[in-house]
């Protein structure tokens, strides 16, 4: 079946700095959704990219989705403690199941 | 608009029993899937309904059943409950064949001792 790799697996960063999580994917993917999950919490909807090449921003997190339509990237400048928490991209849409990635833990230290 | 609620938040039960876990669905959302997340892991699914009808099954076993209701709440049921059953249960919600992100519910955290 189709499988969702990401990288890292964990991350931890000085507070104020950049961090990149990247997912790739042996198949064209329809689409790519992204979800934060903060520790102890349940998934929570950041934004879906669908076109070859798209490129989105939310105030610090910029996400990609590649020409081939196989992989993906969340970077997140300048990271604040409020950044914490585990991101995972995942694939499928409304009427579709979705397929998770691995994801990748982001801890903070301040 | 209110988001999608879960009962109960955490449960106990012992091996081979049975447990219903309930999920309400976002105000107009009219699809509901299920996942299982083990520690650590990312959601697995389990399965999803859409007009009440299994709208899809991940590699799940038959004791894994659910339903969605008329307006659109959902159980899941899990039949002979085995240690590694224990996990969260999240259940979630969308606009069915719209390009929306799903709405998640908090889980329900299982343990089977």
């Amino acid at each position: 079946g189709q499988q969702v790799m990401q990288i890292p697996q964990y991350q931890h960063v000085q507070e104020g700095e950049d961090f990149t999580t990247y997912c790739n994917s042996s198949t064209t993917l329809s689409n790519i959704q992204w979800y934060k999950q903060r520790p102890g919490g349940h998934p929570v909807f950041l934004i879906q990219l669908v076109k070859s090449g798209e490129v989105k921003k939310q105030k610090r997190l910029t996400f990609q989705f590649g020409e081939a339509k196989k992989n993906s990237s969340l970077h997140i400048t300048a990271t604040q403690t409020t950044d914490v928490g585990t991101y995972f991209c995942a694939n499928g849409f409304g009427n579709e199941k979705l397929t998770f990635g691995t994801g990748t833990r982001l801890t903070i230290i301040p | 608009e209110t988001g999608v609620t879960q009962s109960p938040t955490h449960l106990i039960k012992t091996r081979g029993q049975q447990v219903t876990l309930r999920c309400s669905s976002q105000s107009g959302h009219n699809t509901v899937s299920w996942y299982q997340q083990a520690l650590g892991q990312g959601p697995q699914f389990i399965f999803q309904y859409y007009r009440e009808e299994e709208n899809g099954r991940g590699n799940f076993p038959p004791r894994f059943s659910g339903l969605q209701f008329p307006n659109y709440s959902s159980e899941l049921n899990v039949n002979a409950l085995e240690l590694d059953d224990s996990a969260l249960y999240l259940c979630a919600s969308s606009r069915g064949t719209e390009n929306y992100g799903y709405t998640f519910g908090s889980g329900t955290r299982l343990t089977v001792v």
